[in-house]
């Protein structure tokens, strides 16, 4: 089974600063897909951003973007002008070609400060 | 579109007593999905559906825990008997296919006692 490797349990980041979440994984597929799931404190998984594996182009969603480094296996998070909402768990998962099954990292708690 | 939608969001219950969690999916997505969410294990997936059929239910903990999909818009899972080791947040989510992100409820937080 594919895992996915979240090293920092915890960050902390000021109010309009730019912050970098990491996510690695394992998998021996060459197609498959990545995603950044956010969670505030009101529970809701939300899915943040999406990356297909094939694509060479970083994803980028607003303040949000991706490195997306395939053969390294990396999939880091950079969080752009952080606002007091970024405040929450996010989660790197992992999607492969043959199945439907996320796979989810520990998850890194992100606090943003004033 | 009302999302994904669970119920109750809050459920406590005594050890031995059976616990119906509900889901109604997003119409058109045919992918439903069971998480669970502890502290100590994370996101585990217990089970998902294909257009109501039961795919694959490899992370189901136990026999006393059960999922039925009988149609398009519901889905339960049951625990019966429950255990205190249950506890944890239980989310329903829905996909339109491979590659797309994973739509979530709002999750189902059991607490048994």
């Amino acid at each position: 089974a594919q895992t996915v490797t979240q090293s920092q349990p915890e960050m902390s980041v000021q109010e309009a600063e730019t912050v970098t979440l990491s996510c690695t994984y394992d998998t021996s597929e060459n197609n498959y897909y990545l995603f950044w799931y956010k969670q505030p404190p009101s529970r809701q998984m939300i899915l943040v951003i999406r990356q297909e594996a094939y694509k060479q182009q970083n994803a980028t969603e607003n303040r949000f973007s991706v490195n997306f480094q395939k053969a390294a296996k990396s999939f880091s998070l950079k969080i752009s002008d952080s606002q007091l909402g970024d405040t929450a768990m996010y989660f790197c998962a992992f999607m492969g070609n043959s199945g439907y099954a996320l796979n989810f990292g520990k998850g890194t708690s992100l606090l943003v400060t004033p | 579109d009302a999302g994904v939608i669970q119920s109750p969001r809050h459920e406590v219950t005594e050890m031995g007593q059976e616990v119906t969690l509900r889901c109604k999916p997003i119409s058109g997505h045919d992918y439903l999905f069971w998480y669970r969410q502890t502290m100590m294990r994370g996101l585990e997936l217990l089970i998902y559906f294909n257009n109501n059929v039961p795919i694959d239910d490899s992370g189901m903990p136990e026999d006393r825990f059960s999922a039925k999909m009988p149609n398009a818009s519901f889905s339960t899972l049951k625990i019966q008997p429950s255990e205190p080791r249950d506890s944890a947040v239980y989310f329903c989510a829905t996909c339109q296919g491979l590659g797309y992100g994973y739509t979530f409820g709002s999750g189902t937080r059991l607490t048994v006692v």
